[in-house]
Formats: structure tokens, sequence, C-alpha cells
């Protein structure tokens, strides 16, 4: 089966710096999802990348699918107590299914 | 459009007792999941579906059932809980190969 191994697990930043949260994947991924929790709250759909070495980029954060297409990386620039929350990577294992990483917790600081 | 809403929020069950998770979408979505939420694991997909009448297993399936009798509504029913169950549910939907829209999820303590 597919797994998705995050890292790290918890961030903690202050505001104005730059972060990167890492998804790697055990196999290939053919669908790359990000998604952003608030606690107590359901997922939001941040992007999704399917291509080796495709970028995407909206308002402050860009993700990352390398070229082998196993890792992916989330960047949020100049960081904001609005970007706090659990950011989850999920990968498309056939038939629309998602399998989720554990998830990385972000703490800004201002 | 509301999205995708789940009823109840929260619930409180005891070890033994069954209780109907309900999921509606207004977005005209072919498929829905149920996915359960445990601290440290992320989300791990229960049961889903691909259209009206139809559902499938997911990951971790066992102690669940579910129901889509009609294309907007997603039924996941637990017969007999147990505090295994414990867990933040979530419901979502989907057009085919396109992003999941998540619920607000439903707190579930089995004691």
């Amino acid at each position: 089966s597919q797994e998705l191994e995050q890292s790290p697990q918890s961030l903690i930043v202050q505001e104005g710096k730059n972060l990167t949260i890492n998804c790697t994947s055990s196999k290939t991924l053919y669908g790359l999802y990000w998604y952003k929790q608030k606690y107590g709250e359901g997922l939001i759909f941040l992007m999704m990348l399917q291509k080796g070495g495709e970028e995407k980029s909206h308002e402050k954060i860009t993700a990352k699918l390398d070229e082998k297409k196993q890792q992916s990386s989330l960047h949020i620039t100049a960081s904001q107590p609005s970007h706090a929350g659990i950011y989850l990577c999920g990968a498309d294992i056939g038939g629309n299914k998602l399998v989720f990483g554990a998830g990385t917790i972000l703490r800004v600081k201002s | 459009n509301a999205g995708v809403t789940q009823t109840p929020k929260f619930r409180v069950l005891k070890t033994g007792q069954s209780m109907t998770l309900l999921c509606a979408q207004d977005m005209n979505h072919e498929y829905m999941y149920w996915y359960r939420q445990d601290p440290g694991m992320g989300l791990r997909l229960i049961h889903y579906s691909v259209g009206e009448g139809t559902t499938a297993k997911g990951e971790v399936p066992d102690g669940y059932n579910v129901s889509r009798l009609k294309k907007q509504n997603f039924l996941l029913g637990l017969e007999s809980a147990a505090p295994s169950q414990t867990s933040v549910y979530f419901c979502a939907s989907s057009y085919p190969h396109d992003e999941q829209y998540f619920g607000p999820g439903t707190r579930l303590t089995v004691t």
C-alpha cells in the first residue's frame, strides 16, 4: 500500500519567516493534493499536482512535485498568523481515493 | 450553496449502542467518502461511493456500514459502537479526478 510521510510533524515559526513542509511517498505519485485544516474544522483544498516538476502557487503558498514524482514540498513565504493550522498531503491511489499523511502542525508566533 | 454538511456535530455513545451519521452535499458530486481522523494518523478512508446505489470498502471498513440511496446523501452507520471508534469523522465529496470537498466533521466519543 502507498504510504505518505510528512515532515516535520510540527513547526513553530516567527511571523514573517519562510517555511517548508515535505511529503514523501513510498511509490510514484499520480496525483498529490495539499489541504489545510484549522483546529476543529474540516479540510480546505489548497492545490493539486500531477506532473513531475510541476509547481503551483496561490498567494504566499507554493507547492512543488519533484521530477521523480515521489516527493512534494509546500513552501510558505512570509508566514502570517492566518497560516497556522494543520497541513496534510494526500495521494491519489486510484479511483479518486486518497491516502493521507499524518499532517504537519504549524504555529505562527506574532 | 451549503457545500458538504454533516450531522450531528458531536455525539457521545455508550459501548454497544448504534448510530447513523448523515452527510449531505449540494454540488451534484458523483463520489462521496467517509474518513476518520485520529491523532498522529492523518485521515483514513472507511467507505466510499462512486454513485447512487453503490458503495465500496476503504482502508478501515470494519465495524461500519454505509448506504447511498440518494446521490446527495451518504450515511455512515455504527451497529455496535466500540471505544476504538472514538474519533473525528469527516465526509467528503468530489467529481471524478477532482479535489475532494470536506464537511466540518463529527466528533464521536464512545465510552
